[in-house]
């Protein structure tokens, strides 16, 4: 089956450490994905988007990897603040030239003073 | 630009009555979405449309969902008869063109369905 998998605990870590999520999706060939933050009550903003031809990009602190044939994204922030507690969402087009994100479950991070 | 609207941001009504979910999508967006939002699904995409013309229903649960964009700036969704198993988050999102583009999504309208 097609999947997106994002893992559901919560990531928990100090400030100042790098945090880094994973985004692991089966059965797709994306040609596109993206990220977003997303904080309670709130909907989600849009952070970056990598294309299935480059192997990393970069925002400030944030800094994204794409390995197709691990069929796998990470997303790192570097020194990491409180401030950066939110939930993020990975997306994927899931129906090869449609460009309709599919979005995985997303997955809690929390910073630590 | 004061991005994209939603209303309202709560509403919590009894089982069998109908839900009308607003939204008014940035200026200049030719594209319009609807998700909904549970913990056990996550987001899922109900609609899209593009310049006004639904393109995808596909993600609609059921015909007790229906959506419209009667023009550019004003869509809604509209649940008929409601359920408690409807009771989510209701977002709605545009973007300027073809959805690599940035999604620029609303605040959201928390639904509960008694």
């Amino acid at each position: 089956s097609q999947k997106i998998e994002q893992n559901s605990e919560a990531l928990n870590i100090q400030e100042g450490k790098t945090a880094t999520l994973t985004c692991n999706y089966t059965n797709y060939s994306p040609a596109y994905l993206q990220w977003y933050r997303q904080d309670p009550g709130r909907g989600p903003v849009f952070l970056l988007l990598i294309r299935e031809n480059e192997k990393e990009k970069r925002k400030e602190r944030l800094k994204v990897t794409f390995d197709t044939t691990l069929k796998q994204s990470l997303f790192h922030i570097t020194a990491s603040q409180p401030a950066d507690s939110a939930t993020y969402l990975c997306a994927l087009d899931v129906s090869g030239g449609s460009y309709i994100p599919t979005f995985g479950r997303g997955t809690s991070l929390i910073v630590h003073p | 630009d004061a991005g994209v609207i939603q209303s309202p941001r709560h509403e919590v009504t009894e089982m069998g009555q109908e839900v009308t979910l607003r939204c008014k999508p940035i200026s200049g967006h030719d594209y319009l979405f609807w998700y909904r939002q549970t913990m056990m699904r996550g987001l899922e995409l109900l609609i899209y449309f593009n310049n006004n013309v639904p393109i995808d229903d596909s993600g609609m649960p059921e015909d007790r969902f229906s959506a419209k964009m009667p023009n550019a700036s004003f869509s809604t969704l509209k649940i008929q008869p409601s359920e408690p198993r409807d009771s989510a988050v209701y977002f709605c999102a545009s973007t300027p063109g073809p959805s690599t583009d940035t999604q620029y999504f609303g605040p959201g309208t928390r639904l509960t369905v008694l």
